[in-house]
C-alpha cells in the first residue's frame, strides 16, 4: 500500500478553519484518498473520500492536488469535538479483501 | 446507516481464560470484516481479514491458533481471544465492508484487560 505522511500533531481554536495536510508522492493511479478520525476510546470514524476532484461533505472538505501527491482536509469550523487523531488513508478498493492501513495519524487539538 | 455493532465495550477476564468479541452490521450485508487491535498512543494494526464462509487471512505476526475468527453469515463476524494474557489486553476493534461497496465502517472497540 502507498504510504502517507502527515505532521504529528496540530492546534486550533474552536470556531476556526482548520485544514489537516497529508502528503502522498507514491499515489496510484486508482488509489482513492480517504480520511478518518478517532475520538478517544472510539472506533474510527469515516469522515470523507476523493479521487481527483475536491469532495465536500457535512462534516468537512477535501482538497486534492492536481498531480495527486497532496491532499488536505478541511475542517470549516472547528468544534471542541472535532479534537481527534485524523488518518489519511489511501485504499484502491482492489479485490474483495482491500483493506485499510492505518498509520500514525495527525492529533487535532481545539482549543475553547 | 452502516452501522456496526461491537459486544462488549469492555471485558475483563482472567489469564488462561478465553473472550469472544461479536461484531454485528446492523443494516447492511458485509462480506468481508476486519479485526484490528491497538495498543495505547499507538495507531490501528490490522490483526485479520475475514471473509464470510471462509477462512480468515492472518496479518503476518498474528497468531491463528490464539485468535480465531468466525465470520458465519453476512452480518456476524466474533473474534475469540483464546487463553489470554496480561500482553493480549487491548482495544479491539472491527471494520465491515459494505458488500459491493468501498466504504468502511467501524465498530465502537471492545476494551480487553487480563488480569
Amino acid at each position: 500500500d502507498a504510504k502517507t505522511t502527515q505532521p504529528n500533531s496540530m492546534e486550533s481554536n474552536e470556531e476556526e478553519p482548520v485544514h489537516l495536510p497529508c502528503n502522498h508522492s507514491t499515489i496510484s493511479g486508482t488509489d482513492y484518498i480517504h480520511w478518518y478520525r478517532q475520538l478517544p476510546s472510539q472506533g474510527p470514524e469515516y469522515v470523507i473520500h476523493g479521487l481527483t476532484s475536491n469532495v465536500n461533505n457535512r462534516m468537512a472538505s477535501l482538497a486534492i492536488a492536481e498531480d495527486r501527491k497532496s491532499s488536505t482536509l478541511i475542517l470549516h469550523r472547528a468544534t471542541l469535538r472535532d479534537a481527534a487523531v485524523y488518518y489519511c488513508i489511501l485504499n484502491s478498493y482492489t479485490g474483495a479483501n482491500s483493506k485499510l492501513t492505518f498509520g500514525k495519524g495527525i492529533t487535532l487539538s481545539v482549543r475553547p | 446507516g452502516a452501522v456496526v455493532s461491537q459486544h462488549p465495550s469492555w471485558v475483563i477476564c482472567k489469564s488462561g481464560t478465553s473472550v469472544k468479541i461479536e461484531c454485528r452490521s446492523l443494516d447492511f450485508q458485509a462480506t468481508t470484516m476486519f479485526w484490528y487491535r491497538q495498543f495505547p498512543k499507538q495507531s490501528l494494526m490490522l490483526m485479520a481479514t475475514s471473509n464470510e464462509g471462509s477462512k480468515a487471512t492472518y496479518e503476518q505476526g498474528v497468531e491463528k491458533d490464539k485468535f480465531l475468527i468466525n465470520h458465519a453469515s453476512l452480518t456476524l463476524s466474533t473474534l475469540t481471544v483464546t487463553s489470554a494474557h496480561p500482553e493480549d489486553s487491548s482495544f479491539y476493534i472491527c471494520s465491515a465492508k459494505r458488500t459491493g461497496m468501498g466504504g468502511y465502517t467501524f465498530g465502537s472497540g471492545t476494551r480487553l484487560t487480563v488480569v
